[in-house]
């Protein structure tokens, strides 16, 4: 397709558990986020990647959190032991350069993520 | 700490009205300003945005408005239509690549 495409739409995990949500970003796109979505708030960042190169993981909640984008084009967000407080939407997005005033960013409908 | 609100949870205007969806900041460095659209079980999707130079921009229906002294922007739309029913986002950037976001105002257009 022509968009971002994030996989599994929908995830259930047992708590501490380990799970691993992928992003394919639209083609060519040199810039890549993840951001998180709890119901009923904004989206929250969590990284960025231009790249391959991890430019800025200050959003991560904690060092269960790991994301890479390791050939610059599909990324990955793993999050092991998952704890409930994890359930949340997880956006990826992608831009075809620096997201300024002529670089839209384009966003993929999310990762659904239930901890029980 | 909330540097972007949107203090309007639900809103609810009649078809062919304006609707008018207004946001607040805090942080004076923020020099983009953006809203998206959000439909259920998708992603968000962008609609317009404006610069922390400019005070209006507009795209068709939709005209952004920005109040730096204020620190105040909203989003008119008019005329208003069905299909206009979503969750509207502000985000501001920073750094040229973070987003920080409101938590949404959920607009209805009634027929």
């Amino acid at each position: 397709g022509a968009g971002v495409s994030q996989s599994p739409r929908y995830k259930v995990a047992k708590r501490g558990q380990d799970v691993a949500l992928r992003c394919d970003p639209i083609s060519g796109h040199v810039s890549l986020f993840w951001y998180q979505q709890a119901l009923g708030q904004g989206p929250e960042f969590l990284t960025y990647f231009q790249n391959e190169a991890q430019l800025d993981k200050s959003g991560l909640p904690s060092d269960r959190f790991f994301a890479e984008r390791p050939e610059g084009s599909v990324s990955t967000l793993k999050i092991q032991r998952t704890q409930q407080e994890d359930s949340a939407v997880y956006l990826c997005a992608s831009s075809l350069a620096l997201p300024d005033s002529g670089n839209t960013i384009y966003f993929g409908e999310g990762s659904w993520l239930t901890v029980v | 700490d909330q540097q972007v609100k949107q203090n309007s949870p639900s809103l609810s205007v009649q078809e062919g009205r304006i609707s008018i969806l207004n946001c607040d900041y805090t942080n004076s460095m923020f020099d983009y300003f953006l809203w998206y659209k959000k439909y259920p079980a998708e992603g968000p999707t962008f609609l317009i945005s404006i610069s922390s130079i400019k005070d209006k921009n507009e795209d068709g229906r939709f005209t952004v408005f920005l109040n730096k002294s204020a620190k105040h922007l909203s989003l008119h739309i008019v005329p208003s239509q069905p299909g206009d029913s979503a969750v509207y986002f502000c985000a501001a950037s920073l750094y040229n690549y973070q987003l920080i976001w409101g938590a949404g105002t959920k607009l209805i257009i009634k027929p």
